[in-house]
């Protein structure tokens, strides 16, 4: 069965301390992997797509990184905006669109 | 460039009812799917629509149903509504078989 696996189920990181996020998948065949970011009571925010091992993406101070069992996301010196949930989903080589999201990790970036 | 919208933002719903939700996608996108959000979980896939079909489907009664018009435009319908149906019910566009899925900012259905 597909699955995603996020840990930590939170984290509390203090203003410019540097941590990563971890994503781990099963899937029957990887089309590829994203990370959205998501605010309370708001929809996802798409950040990247991962489509092969070794791949790594980079925007203002997140870098998310794939493997063949595993994603991480890299946030460096982070602010307090960058507080947020941070979802991880897969996308299976099955012939159908669907995600497959983890529960998400809720960041807390305090001053 | 107008992102993915969703109507309504909040409705409140008893037991039994039927609600309808309604999204426009981004525009250049032909392709519609749904996902439930529950509190504290990741968004779990209803269904797929493409070219005015139901392309694909999640593991979701058969309470719940949708359509998708000329102008792919889509509406998500749920009939005799659950507590258990109180979620955020966010809708994703796309290209079909395409790359990033770009989500709205969802529709908070609360069933009393």
């Amino acid at each position: 069965e597909d699955q995603v696996t996020q840990s930590p189920e939170a984290l509390r990181l203090q203003e410019g301390e540097s941590s990563s996020l971890n994503c781990s998948y099963t899937v029957s065949g990887l089309r590829g992997l994203f990370w959205y970011r998501q605010d309370p009571g708001k929809g996802p925010e798409f950040l990247f797509t991962l489509y092969s091992a070794g791949e790594e993406k980079e925007k203002e101070r997140l870098k998310a990184t794939l493997t063949k069992k595993e994603s991480f996301l890299h946030i460096t010196a982070p602010k307090p905006e960058d507080s947020a949930t941070y979802l991880c989903a897969v996308q299976a080589r099955d012939n159908t669109d669907k995600l497959i999201f983890g529960t998400g990790t809720r960041l807390q970036v305090f001053p | 460039d107008a992102g993915v919208t969703q109507s309504p933002t909040h409705l409140i719903k008893t037991r039994g009812q039927q609600v309808t939700l309604r999204c426009s996608p981004k525009s250049g996108h032909d392709t519609v799917s749904w996902y439930q959000q529950a509190l504290g979980q990741g968004p779990q896939f209803i269904f797929q629509y493409y070219e005015e079909e139901e392309r694909q489907r999640g593991n979701f009664p058969d309470r719940f149903s949708g359509h998708q018009f000329p102008n792919y435009s889509s509406e998500l319908n749920v009939n005799a509504l659950l507590l258990g149906d109180s979620a955020l019910y966010l809708c994703a566009s796309s290209t079909f078989r395409g790359g990033e899925l770009f989500f709205g900012e969802g529709s908070r259905l609360t069933v009393l």
